[in-house]
């Protein structure tokens, strides 16, 4: 059964970068068939799709956070990766990893990782 | 970047059955899922595609789509459907974009 698992610092101070490692266990990040995804959730808000990245390495992103955001693999560690520069109050937010499945009907996210939270503070 | 808009809020009865709804141009072209999320957890995929539910989702929980909006219809309400409810889609015009709907608190009473 396929595990995500966020983790990385759950406090980053303004204009630094928010790095976060999402590790995959129970199946292999280089399936040609799903995409690792970023997600985030500012406090008593709705989710926003941050980006995500295949095993190639191709990634793409929210165009509002095209410029501040790099998503990466590392296939070796069965590993994927967020770093978002430029931080601000309003990156505080729990930020979930999880599986965006390219077999299954539309853009279906079918497994999440627990989340991570993250705020933003001096 | 198009948008999906869903109701903040709705209730139901205990045992009725309510319907949630999600609208955006990107649903006319593509499929909608949708997701579960309880107080201090992560979402949960509920319905994918036309009306698919992953294993171990009750069948309660069904889907249906027309023209530009989806819908998620529970039927015999169950408290332990109280939750927030999410729709998401692919973007029309940002071609690799995927967008999520503002989200849907059901209350069951």
């Amino acid at each position: 059964q396929l595990q995500l698992q966020e983790s990385g610092p759950g406090l980053v101070r303004p204009s630094e970068t928010l790095a976060l490692t999402c590790s995959v266990s129970g199946g292999s990040i280089s399936s040609r068939t799903e995409y690792w995804a970023w997600i985030r959730q500012p406090p008593g808000k709705g989710l926003e799709c941050i980006g995500r990245v295949y095993y190639t390495g191709t990634s793409f992103y929210d165009p509002a956070l095209k410029s501040r955001v790099t998503t990466s693999v590392d296939t070796s560690k069965n590993q994927f990766f967020l770093r978002l520069s430029s931080v601000t109050a309003a990156d505080t937010a729990v930020y979930y990893c999880a599986r965006l499945n390219d077999l299954l009907p539309g853009k279906t996210f079918d497994v999440w990782g627990q989340g991570k939270m993250v705020t933003v503070s001096s | 970047s198009s948008e999906l808009t869903q109701d903040p809020a709705v209730s139901v009865a205990l045992g009725q059955t309510v319907t949630i709804t999600c609208q955006g141009d990107s649903l006319r072209n593509y499929y909608g899922s949708w997701y579960q999320q309880k107080p201090g957890q992560a979402p949960q995929l509920l319905i994918y595609g036309q009306d698919r539910r992953p294993s171990g989702i009750p069948d309660r929980f069904s889907a249906s789509t027309s023209r530009d909006t989806t819908s998620l219809t529970i039927t015999g309400a169950q408290a332990e459907d109280e939750a927030d409810y999410y729709c998401n889609s692919r973007d029309s015009s940002e071609n690799y974009h995927v967008i999520f709907g503002g989200g849907t608190k059901l209350t069951v009473l």
